[in-house]
């Protein structure tokens, strides 16, 4: 089975702190991506990786940024964390970049941002 | 661009009643189609898929038929659980482009005894 590991289950930050959300598959996957996930809005792409230091933006890039500088590992920057930054934050992988390939998921880490 | 539309919740249900949640979608072409869940404190899971036209894709009782016809993949169980509860979110990854999965909002799903 693949594991998809996010780092922290829950994190509290202060406003304009950097923040690293740090996200770890195990399956030589190639995509890896990075939602967040609100009540009454669903999944919102921030980022998605194709490879290694291949990165894309998605729907919702602003105040982030990412870093994939080895396969199994992307990370997520929150470079100065403000208060509606706070929300769950999902990291899923993908084994290829094909139509019929699911995305795994991680168990999603809830910011807090104070 | 792609879109999924799914039926707004929460769907409150007995135990062993039968569920429907209905999802429809717009993409060019042909789609893979999905049906993830998220139980409470997880991330999401992949329930089941249909990757062309008509396919049944199924899992756990779950079932759910890809329906060009009517840009259709409703997710049906003939006999809930409580276990069932969780949020349901229908999925598809369209040609072109990256393949880039486009969400739908989720539909909530509770299960009483």
């Amino acid at each position: 089975d693949v594991k998809v590991t996010q780092s922290s289950r829950y994190l509290v930050k202060r406003t304009g702190e950097k923040v690293f959300l740090e996200c770890v598959q195990d399956m030589d996957h190639e995509n890896m991506f990075w939602y967040r996930q609100d009540p009454g809005l669903g999944l919102r792409l921030i980022y998605f990786s194709y490879d290694v230091k291949m990165k894309e933006k998605g729907d919702i890039p602003e105040g982030y940024s990412v870093s994939r500088e080895k396969k199994e590992r992307f990370s997520l920057i929150l470079e100065s964390a403000s208060t509606n930054q706070t929300s769950m934050y999902l990291c899923a992988s993908r084994r290829e970049t094909r139509q019929y390939s699911p995305l795994h998921f991680g168990n999603g880490t809830r910011l807090t941002v104070t | 661009g792609n879109s999924v539309t799914q039926m707004e919740g929460p769907v409150t249900l007995s135990e062993e009643a039968f569920l429907t949640i209905n999802c429809t979608y717009t993409a060019t072409g042909y789609p893979s189609l999905f049906w993830y869940v998220q139980y409470p404190g997880e991330g999401l899971q992949l329930l089941l898929k249909a990757t062309k036209a008509d396919d049944k894709g199924s899992n756990k009782g779950f079932e759910a038929t890809y329906r060009k016809e009517t840009t259709s993949f409703h997710l049906e169980k003939g006999s809930v659980q409580v276990s069932d509860s969780a949020v349901y979110f229908c999925a598809l990854s369209g040609p072109g482009g990256s393949y880039i999965p486009t969400f739908g909002r989720g539909t909530s799903l509770i299960v009483h005894p």
